[in-house]
C-alpha cells in the first residue's frame, strides 16, 4: 500500500521561510492527486488551510501558498509567526474513493 | 456556517461495536455536492481517515478498516454515524465528523467536529 510521507519535523525562525513537503512512497504527486493542507494545534480539530494543490481556504492568510515541487506537494509558510507553530498534515487522494493522511510535520517557531 | 458535532459512548469494552453519530447544522446534509465522512487521530499520533459516505448512499471506506466500518445517514435528522466493530484497544482514539468535497471537483474537507474521545477498554 502506497504510503504518504511528510518530514517529522521542522524548525523555523520567527519571520522565516519554510516549505513542507508531501510525497509518495512510491510515484510523484501531481495534482490529479487534488493535495490538500491542514493546520492542527494540540487538543484542537485540524483547520483546513489549502486544497487543490492551491487554493487558500477561505481566510487562510496569503502567507501560506501550495504547490507541486518536483515530485511532491508542498505548503511554504513566508514570513512565519509564532501562531504558526503547529502540526500540519497533507491529504492525498489516490483514486477509487480513497483518500490518505500523511503522517504530519510538527514545525516548531523559534 | 455549518457545524458538525460527534457524540457517542466515551468508553467501549473490547470485541463491541464502537458507534458514533455526527450532528450538522447550519445546513442540509441532503443539499449540495458533499460526501460526510470520518476521520480519527489515536493520541500522540497521526491523522487517519475512516470512510465517506454520498446522500445517494454512496460509500468509500479505508481499506484497513473496511471489513469492520459502516457509515450511514439519516437525512431526516441531518445526521450521519459511523459503526466500527470488534474493536481493541488499537481503535482508542479521537474521531473526527468532516464535511468532504471528495468527487467534485475537489478532495478535500472543509468543515470539521471538535471531535469525540473513545477509549476501548474493559
Amino acid at each position: 500500500q502506497t504510503v504518504v510521507t511528510q518530514e517529522p519535523s521542522f524548525s523555523v525562525s520567527p519571520g522565516g521561510t519554510v516549505t513542507l513537503t508531501c510525497g509518495l512512497s512510491s510515484g510523484s504527486v501531481s495534482t490529479s492527486y487534488y493535495p490538500s493542507w491542514y493546520q492542527q494545534t494540540p487538543g484542537q480539530a485540524p483547520r483546513t488551510l489549502m486544497y487543490n494543490t492551491n487554493t487558500r481556504s477561505s481566510g487562510v492568510p496569503d502567507r501560506f501558498s501550495g504547490s507541486i515541487l518536483g515530485n511532491k506537494a508542498a505548503l511554504t509558510i513566508t514570513g512565519a509567526q509564532a501562531d504558526d507553530e503547529s502540526d500540519y498534515y497533507c491529504v492525498l487522494y489516490m483514486g477509487s474513493g480513497i483518500s490518505v493522511f500523511g503522517g504530519g510535520t510538527k514545525v516548531t517557531v523559534l | 456556517q455549518v457545524q458538525l458535532q460527534e457524540s457517542g459512548p466515551g468508553l467501549v469494552k473490547p470485541s463491541q461495536t464502537l458507534s458514533l453519530t455526527c450532528t450538522v447544522s447550519g445546513g442540509s446534509i441532503n443539499s449540495g455536492n458533499y460526501y460526510w465522512s470520518w476521520i480519527r487521530q489515536p493520541a500522540g499520533k497521526g491523522l487517519e481517515w475512516i470512510g465517506r459516505m454520498y446522500t445517494s448512499g454512496y460509500t468509500n471506506y479505508n481499506p484497513s478498516l473496511k471489513s469492520r466500518v459502516t457509515i450511514s445517514l439519516d437525512t431526516s435528522k441531518n445526521q450521519f454515524s459511523l459503526k466500527l466493530s470488534s474493536v481493541t484497544a488499537a481503535d482508542t482514539a479521537v474521531y473526527y465528523c468532516a464535511r468532504d468535497l471528495g468527487g467534485f471537483g475537489a478532495y478535500y474537507f472543509d468543515f470539521w467536529g471538535q471531535g469525540t474521545l473513545v477509549t476501548v477498554s474493559s
